[in-house]
C-alpha cells in the first residue's frame, strides 16, 4: 500500500486566518480525497481530487472554504479557509489506486484547533 | 442508496475474550465493504476488505468479519483480544456514486481492561 503523509500534523490557528495542509504520497495515484472528522465524530468527505481536473465537492462543502489543489499524481493540498472555532476537526487525506481502485489508504491527519 | 450502520458505540470486553464489533449494511447493489482501525491519536489503517471472493474474510492482527447478505451484516470478530486492540473500528461501504467514495458507520470504541 502507498505511504502517505501530511504536514502538519497539528496546529491551532486564530480564527479569520487561513491553513494550508500537505498530502504526500510516495507512488503515483489516480484519486486523492479529503475528509474532516469533528471531534469525537466519523469521517466526512470534503471532496475529490483527480489530478489535472477541478475536485468535486461533497454537499455542504464549498471551493471557497476548502480549495484545493491537485498539481500532480503524488500531491494535494487542502485549504481551510477564513476559519472559525467549528472548523477545528481531524482532517486526512486518502488514496486509491492501481489494481485495486476500491481501497483507500489513510494519512495520518492533521489536528486543527481554531480558537 | 447506500448506508452503514454500526450497532453500538462502545464495546467494553476484558483481554483474553472474543471481540464482536457490529455493522449492518444498506445497498442496492453488492457492495465492497471495509473495516478499518484507529487508534488514539493516528490515522485510519485497513484491517480487512469484503468483495465477493469469499464470505469470510480475514484481516490483520486476527480479525476477521464474515458477510451475511441475507442479514446484510458484516460484523467484526477476534477470538481473544489484546490490549492493543482498544481503538476506534469503522465499518465502510463503498458508495457506488462515482469516484469510489466510500461511507463510514459512526465507528465502535472498544475498551480492553486488564
Amino acid at each position: 500500500s502507498a505511504v502517505i503523509s501530511q504536514k502538519p500534523s497539528r496546529d491551532i490557528c486564530q480564527r479569520g486566518t487561513s491553513l494550508t495542509i500537505q498530502c504526500q504520497v510516495d507512488s503515483q495515484v489516480t484519486m486523492m480525497f479529503w475528509y474532516r472528522q469533528q471531534p469525537g465524530q466519523s469521517l466526512t468527505l470534503i471532496a475529490t481530487a483527480n489530478q489535472g481536473s477541478e475536485a468535486t465537492y461533497e454537499s455542504g462543502f464549498v471551493i471557497d472554504k476548502f480549495p484545493i489543489s491537485r498539481p500532480n499524481l503524488t500531491f494535494s493540498t487542502l485549504t481551510v479557509s477564513n476559519m472559525s472555532p467549528e472548523d477545528s476537526s481531524i482532517y486526512l487525506c486518502s488514496v486509491s489506486g492501481g489494481e485495486d481502485t476500491d481501497t483507500q489508504y489513510f494519512g495520518p491527519g492533521t489536528r486543527l484547533t481554531v480558537l | 442508496a447506500q448506508s452503514v450502520t454500526q450497532l453500538d458505540s462502545h464495546v467494553s470486553v476484558s483481554e483474553g475474550t472474543p471481540v464482536l464489533l457490529r455493522c449492518n449494511y444498506s445497498s442496492s447493489y453488492s457492495p465492497s465493504l471495509f473495516w478499518y482501525v484507529q487508534h488514539p491519536n493516528k490515522g485510519l489503517q485497513l484491517l480487512l476488505k469484503y468483495t465477493s471472493a469469499a464470505t469470510l474474510v480475514k484481516g490483520i492482527n486476527g480479525f476477521e468479519a464474515e458477510f451475511k447478505k441475507s442479514e446484510t451484516s458484516f460484523h467484526l470478530t477476534k477470538p481473544s483480544a489484546h490490549m492493543s486492540d482498544a481503538a476506534e473500528y469503522f465499518c465502510v461501504v463503498s458508495a457506488n456514486t462515482g469516484f469510489q467514495k466510500l461511507l463510514f458507520g459512526t465507528g465502535t470504541r472498544l475498551l480492553v481492561s486488564p
